[in-house]
């Protein structure tokens, strides 16, 4: 049964605190993208890459906020430094678009990172 | 930018109940609009993708039909169950294969 898996589940951390959440897709998915759950703005994107190149991240803030894929089968969204506003459940989905014209692909997600940040 | 808006919020209905909401975008630049159920403590399941207009869905007692001309989909469940209990999310596709999702409609099965 192939699923998304995101590491760690939980996370309690001090304001100025480094935090690296890590995702792993399905295999053979090819995009991948990072959503934020927030009580005000619902799910929000992040980040998105297809076939490991980053396609938009305008939904991060850019000065706190980095976004990786190290190779296919991991990708990583980094906070430095972390503050209270962070504080969110962050999800991980991925999918498989058959080329880049492809807009009827599923995406999947993952169980999520839920942040706390004090 | 897209503007995807759900209606109703929340809605409590009884066992046996049928029942529909609806969840409106920008009928401009249509790419393909997704259904997903999300119950609490756990991750978005997928229901489903629809890319036509006309475009109708069935998977068990839920189903869901798109308007892209004037920009609506309604998502229907039929004989409501208490495990229906979740929120109800649609999101709609951008030109980058990104999602863009609507705030979701919270549904409460009372037994």
């Amino acid at each position: 049964d192939a699923r998304v898996t995101q590491t760690p589940r939980h996370k309690v951390t001090e304001m100025g605190q480094e935090v690296t959440m890590r995702c792993q897709p399905i295999l053979g998915h090819n995009t991948v993208f990072w959503y934020r759950q927030t009580m005000m703005q619902g799910l929000e994107l992040l980040a998105y890459f297809r076939n490991r190149a980053p396609l938009d991240d305008s939904g991060m803030p850019k000065d706190r906020f980095s976004a990786e894929m190290p190779d296919a089968t991991l990708a990583t969204l980094k906070i430095q430094p972390s503050e209270p506003r962070d504080s969110a459940v962050y999800f991980c989905a991925s999918g498989l678009a058959l080329d880049s014209q492809d807009q009827s692909y599923e995406q999947y997600f993952g169980p999520g990172t839920r942040l706390t940040v004090t | 930018i897209l503007n995807v808006e759900q209606s109703p919020q929340s809605l409590h209905v009884q066992e046996g109940d049928s029942t529909n909401f609806t969840c409106s975008f920008p009928s401009s630049n249509f790419y393909a609009l997704h259904w997903y159920r999300w119950e609490t403590a756990k991750s978005p399941e997928a229901l489903f993708v629809m890319t036509l207009n006309g475009d109708e869905k069935k998977k068990g007692r839920i189903s869901a039909t798109l308007n892209t001309k004037e920009g609506y989909s309604y998502l229907y469940i039929k004989g409501s169950q208490p495990e229906d209990s979740a929120t109800y999310l649609c999101a709609q596709r951008g030109s980058q294969g990104n999602l863009i999702f609507g705030k979701g409609t919270k549904l409460s099965v009372k037994p």
